[in-house]
């Protein structure tokens, strides 16, 4: 059971938009930054958004993150195939100085 | 090219000891915080431990403090994690992986070593 709460699973038609949400509470979200991350099967997690909101190189900008209070949000626009994927938010909890990331959300591109 | 392979998982009996060793090239190593993640199988991420630039400071996820220990060496470029009384629930893939100087995130990711605690 992990204390950021992620959906399971979504799922939209190609070309349509998705959100995922993460919710955690102040000692986690509320007082730090969240990041999110792609992992296709049998890969390594890929790194999407860092600081809430900001894009690595490389990462197209169908992709966006928010953050408000102890909730965080990814948005999928323009969704494709190659997005099928798992997806997970991550932060740090202040208060037990550890690192730790959602439950996993699976994208199924209909 | 930032690069990070990790080695030495395998398979243990419970009650064994692991070491699991991760190579690090593309960057200076001794700038960056790094971190262990480990998945089990069909399940999510799981953070377990990161280290300071120097090794001067760790943390440890609850389930592992006591049993698993980070470290490093810079100089040889490597980051290590000894696993000491392992357990069935510790099966997984490890991932060693580097944190943005700029604070937690992990950013680079290796492309983890299994681990598998059976009798």
């Amino acid at each position: 059971q992990s204390v950021l709460t992620q959906p399971p699973s979504v799922s939209a038609a190609p070309g349509q938009k998705v959100s995922i949400s993460c919710s955690g509470s102040s000692s986690n979200i509320g007082n730090n930054y969240v990041s999110w991350y792609q992992q296709l099967p049998g890969t390594a997690p890929k790194l999407l958004i860092y600081d809430n909101s900001k894009r690595p190189s490389g990462i197209p900008d169908r992709f966006s993150g928010s953050k408000s209070g102890t909730s965080a949000t990814l948005v999928i626009t323009g969704l494709q195939t190659g997005d099928e994927a798992d997806y997970y938010c991550g932060t740090r909890d202040t208060t037990l100085s550890i690192g730790m990331f959602g439950g996993g959300t699976k994208l199924t591109v209909l | 090219e930032v690069q990070l392979v990790e080695s030495g998982g395998g398979l243990v009996q419970p009650g064994g000891s692991l070491r699991l060793s991760c190579a690090a090239s593309g960057f200076t190593l001794s700038s960056y915080w790094m971190t262990w993640v480990r998945q089990a199988p069909g399940k999510g991420l799981e953070w377990v431990a990161n280290i300071k630039q120097d090794g001067a400071d760790q943390y440890y996820v609850g389930s592992v403090r006591g049993r698993f220990t980070i470290s490093r060496d810079n100089a040889r470029n490597s980051l290590y994690l000894q696993m000491n009384s392992l357990r069935a629930e510790d099966t997984a893939v490890y991932f060693c992986a580097r944190e943005q100087t700029s604070g937690w995130t992990p950013d680079y990711w290796g492309q983890g070593t299994l681990v598998t605690v059976s009798s």
